[in-house]
């Protein structure tokens, strides 16, 4: 079955210091791969994505993720986080759409961000 | 901006009241999603209509029907729910032939008495 584990549920960082949040994720074809951000009392916006080829995918607001098939990770990374980054973070992965397009979230990292 | 809007944002119902909670998007999606997401748990997938009809509905209890009237309209009709029922609800749209991509709605927070 797929499954998507984020292994930390709460991460502190200082404004202006480096970030990575983690993911693991368990498909047993190559996956499409997502990080979804969620700022308090909104819906979730989407970073980035991943379905193929190059596996350093860029994102917006200055966010990438690495693909890494050996690990079955997609770690979410920001050289230096900003105030406003403070949010929960979600990583998915996906079926196609053909088979429902369905989204399977991990539980989320709320990221805070010290000044 | 996502292009997906909820009404209500924010709903406060007693436990036999009826309500209705609407999702609406232009964007020429044809599949529609709700989805629960409770304090502290993972987002939980309600139900899935693609092309106006239901496809996936995940065991959610009777007091929650859901109404797909065409592709750009999505309702979830409320009745008798519980405390426990109180939680973000938020409604996403993805176009055919998306590899998973979903756009989100903000959401409307319910508050069951």
């Amino acid at each position: 079955a797929q499954s998507v584990t984020q292994p930390d549920i709460h991460i502190t960082v200082s404004e202006g210091a480096s970030l990575e949040l983690r993911c693991n994720y368990s498909y047993g074809a190559t996956p499409y791969l997502f990080w979804y951000v969620q700022s308090p009392g909104q819906g979730l916006q989407l970073l980035l994505k991943y379905f193929s080829g190059d596996t350093l995918v860029q994102g917006i607001k200055g966010f990438e993720a690495e693909f890494k098939r050996s690990q079955s990770s997609f770690n979410l990374r920001k050289p230096s986080v900003h105030w406003s980054d403070a949010a929960e973070y979600f990583c998915a992965v996906s079926r196609p759409y053909n088979q429902g397009g369905k989204l399977i979230f991990g539980q989320g990292t709320e990221l805070s961000v010290k000044p | 901006e996502t292009g997906v809007t909820q009404t209500p944002r924010h709903l406060v119902m007693g436990m036999t009241n009826k309500k209705s909670l609407k999702c609406e998007q232009h964007l020429g999606h044809n599949a529609m999603y709700w989805y629960k997401q409770s304090a502290k748990k993972p987002l939980e997938l309600m139900f899935v209509y693609s092309l106006e009809e239901r496809v996936e509905n995940n065991s959610v209890p009777s007091r929650f029907s859901p109404e797909c009237p065409n592709s750009s309209h999505l309702f979830l009709h409320l009745h008798t729910l519980q405390p426990e029922d109180s939680a973000l609800y938020l409604c996403a749209s993805t176009p055919k032939g998306a590899r998973g991509e979903q756009f989100f709605g903000p959401g409307t927070r319910l508050t069951v008495l």
